[in-house]
């Protein structure tokens, strides 16, 4: 079956502006999870959605929220870039989002700041 | 912080070597993870490991979860450039709401 698909995967913006980024599960999963991936800080949690409700939030600022559509697809979105968004995002999808129930990641999408 | 030390940050080795990566807590966990990534793409889920000292093999791959559930292992017999990659040791919390929380990772090449 299809795996998690990501786009774009690779994207330049500069300070000030807003990006979205677009996450596909894999087909019958209902979670999905947002991770930021930089050399410093390592993978970090952002947010889950469950069936179009986020059950999670990491600690981040505000400029970075997300929301999943009824067919289980989801958005994250940034606004007011800084340059310490520069980074890899990663989204993950699983059957419940829950335990040991495994995630299976997108290729992600690479972010640079300017 | 980090929930999870993950030792060392960096490995080098040539091929045919044997290796070990660390991941150590403070905290008990129900279980734990363990992912690689490559370069380009997201982490692939290795191995779940969920009773104190248990051990699971995967191939040259050992995986042990220490027995007060702390800490784990991962070691690599006769390592082949192709274990080349970034290891992640990964927990999920219940207590925060679910979450699946990451080591900072051990980078790890494997020279032919």
């Amino acid at each position: 079956k299809a795996g998690v698909t990501q786009t774009p995967r690779y994207l330049i913006k500069t300070r000030g502006q807003q990006v979205t980024l677009s996450c596909s599960p894999i087909s019958g999963h209902r979670s999905v999870s947002w991770y930021q991936q930089t050399p410093g800080q390592g993978l970090q949690f952002l947010f889950e959605y469950f069936s179009e409700t986020q059950r999670n939030k990491g600690n981040f600022p505000g400029r970075f929220s997300g929301r999943q559509f009824s067919n289980s697809r989801s958005e994250m979105n940034v606004s007011t870039l800084e340059l310490g968004d520069s980074a890899l995002y990663l989204c993950a999808s699983s059957k419940t989002g829950q335990g040991t129930d495994t995630q299976y990641f997108g290729p992600g999408t690479r972010l640079t700041v300017l | 912080t980090q929930l999870l030390e993950q030792s060392p940050q960096f490995l080098s080795i040539q091929e045919g070597e044997n290796l070990t990566v660390y991941c150590n807590s403070s905290s008990v966990f129900s279980s734990l993870q363990w992912y690689r990534q490559e370069p380009g793409e997201g982490p692939v889920l290795l191995v779940t490991v969920v009773t104190g000292g248990e051990v699971k093999k995967l191939k040259r791959l050992t995986f042990q979860f220490g027995d007060a559930r702390k800490d784990s292992s991962l070691h690599i017999t006769a390592a082949q450039p192709g274990d080349t990659g970034l290891y992640l040791c990964a927990v999920f919390l219940y207590n925060q709401g679910g979450k699946l929380i990451f080591g900072q990772g051990t980078e790890l090449s494997v020279k032919p």
